[in-house]
């Protein structure tokens, strides 16, 4: 199996709401990834996790909190957004490398609109 | 720091070559490449290390001027499924921290 999968595909939320989204890989891969892409613009890096700890936050506001809580699930959950936080929400994982990042296996993402 | 793309497009007849450039004004340890087609996710193409050989199939393929800081994409023979936006992402170390994607380059292959 070496799909990533992300649920839902589409979310819509109000500024006031609290939502979740879901990612799920069963590669036995022990690093998972949050990105933020922008229409026409590269995936950002959010959040790194390896070994299901959190190892790269890129200064991402407090209404986004990632969780990781097994090896295979990665949360992301989501509070109090603004409407410029809407975008696609890729998910991604890989294996753990002694030396740098490797080949990043990528979900088909959560198109996001707050409104 | 952001990796420098270019060009920012091209267009190509099918069977014509291209070369998508990515360049950083920083040492890199490493650069990926990825592809994404619209509506899809990014797809892993390669990595290439410092101190590695170039990569690639017989019809795509990598290097790395590790001097210069400057990777290639070569696209040979190009095929209608090519088209995608490419990007290139960087390392400036081994310790997986600072992996950071270039802004793209949209490649559109027409029959």
């Amino acid at each position: 199996d070496t799909e990533v999968t992300q649920t839902p595909k589409h979310l819509v939320m109000g500024m006031t709401n609290k939502k979740s989204l879901k990612c799920e890989q069963h590669m036995g891969h022990r690093a998972m990834y949050w990105y933020k892409q922008k229409a026409k613009k590269p995936p950002e890096l959010m959040f790194v996790y390896s070994y299901e700890k959190l190892s790269i936050n890129e200064s991402v506001p407090s209404r986004f909190s990632p969780e990781c809580p097994n090896s295979s699930l990665l949360n992301l959950h989501l509070h109090a957004l603004q409407p410029e936080d809407s975008a696609l929400y890729l998910c991604a994982s890989s294996q753990v490398r002694d030396l740098g990042t490797d080949e990043q296996f990528f979900g088909p993402g959560t198109r996001l609109t707050v409104l | 720091q952001q990796p420098v793309q270019s060009p920012q497009a091209v267009i190509l007849r099918e069977g014509e070559d291209a070369v998508i450039n990515c360049s950083s004004s920083k040492a890199l340890y490493s650069v990926h490449w990825y592809r994404q087609k619209h509506g899809e996710a990014p797809v892993f193409l390669m990595i290439l290390l410092k101190g590695g050989e170039q990569k690639g199939h017989e019809k795509i393929s990598a290097s790395f001027n590790e001097k210069k800081q400057q990777s290639s994409l070569y696209l040979t023979a190009s095929q209608l499924s090519y088209s995608g936006t490419y990007f290139c992402g960087t390392e400036r170390d081994n310790y997986g921290q600072n992996f950071v994607f270039g802004p793209g380059t949209r490649l559109s292959v027409l029959p």
